[in-house]
């Protein structure tokens, strides 16, 4: 399957400190890429979905100050945890859509990298 | 809206026992649909994927999947786990605008 990667894998960080967070798509260019926040012992929770060259579009509920999400290439997206609060702490989850029908084997299907676990104390 | 349901949260399983998850989607059209199994403290590996065609998929790690249009499931299958097939599986429906509908998640334990 395809190969997404996230950086970093885990990051612990201060109460007020903002943490940025890498995702990057290793075997085909993705215009379209997906934050998740999981919890434990629950779904994935869609946070927004980025599209390289325009901004991200977030789901209701989530604050777009607070988590920044910037796609500057086809094979990158990150997102950035503004003044980072305890509450903030969770698995975040980046995902690459392999596009459409022209998508070839990655066609229609979202790739999952293995996400970050953020800590803020 | 379209929603989809796991309806086992927990199953249990003997090594080399059969496995059948279940899951239920609720969408107006013919929908795209995938599975998914998560490691703890891992991403989401895609197992298999259905958008047309044959209505049983053959995915990786000896899994399959028959999506039935008349019972609007997707149950995946796999005649003989393995100890490393324990893990969270969840079932996705994808939408027009490429997005995925996630179902709960089903928690397998394999057992010695």
């Amino acid at each position: 399957g395809a190969v997404v990667s996230q950086h970093p894998s885990r990051v612990i960080c201060k109460s007020g400190t903002s943490v940025k967070i890498e995702c990057r798509s290793l075997d085909f260019q993705a215009t379209t890429m997906f934050w998740y926040r999981q919890f434990p012992k629950q779904s994935l929770m869609l946070m927004a979905t980025s599209n390289e060259g325009s901004k991200a579009t977030y789901e209701q509920g989530v604050e777009k100050d607070k988590f920044l999400i910037n796609h500057a290439s086809l094979t990158l997206s990150t997102l950035t945890v503004t003044s980072a609060h305890p509450e903030d702490s969770s698995f975040y989850i980046c995902s690459a859509w392999g596009g459409g029908p022209a998508g070839g084997a990655y066609q229609e299907t979202q790739y999952f990298g293995p996400g970050t676990r953020l800590l803020v104390l | 809206a379209q929603s989809v349901t796991q309806p086992d949260i927990h199953i249990t399983v003997s090594e080399g026992a059969s496995l059948e998850l279940r899951c239920n989607y609720s969408y107006g059209a013919t929908p795209y649909l995938f599975w998914y199994v998560q490691s703890p403290g891992q991403g989401l590996q895609l197992l298999l994927k259905y958008f047309s065609g044959d209505t049983l998929v053959q995915g990786i790690k000896g899994f399959e999947a028959e999506f039935k249009r008349s019972q609007s499931s997707f149950n995946l299958r796999k005649p003989s786990v393995h100890w490393s097939d324990a893990a969270e599986y969840f079932c996705a429906v994808g939408v027009n605008d490429y997005k995925l509908s996630f179902g709960a998640g089903t928690t397998v334990t394999v057992r010695a």
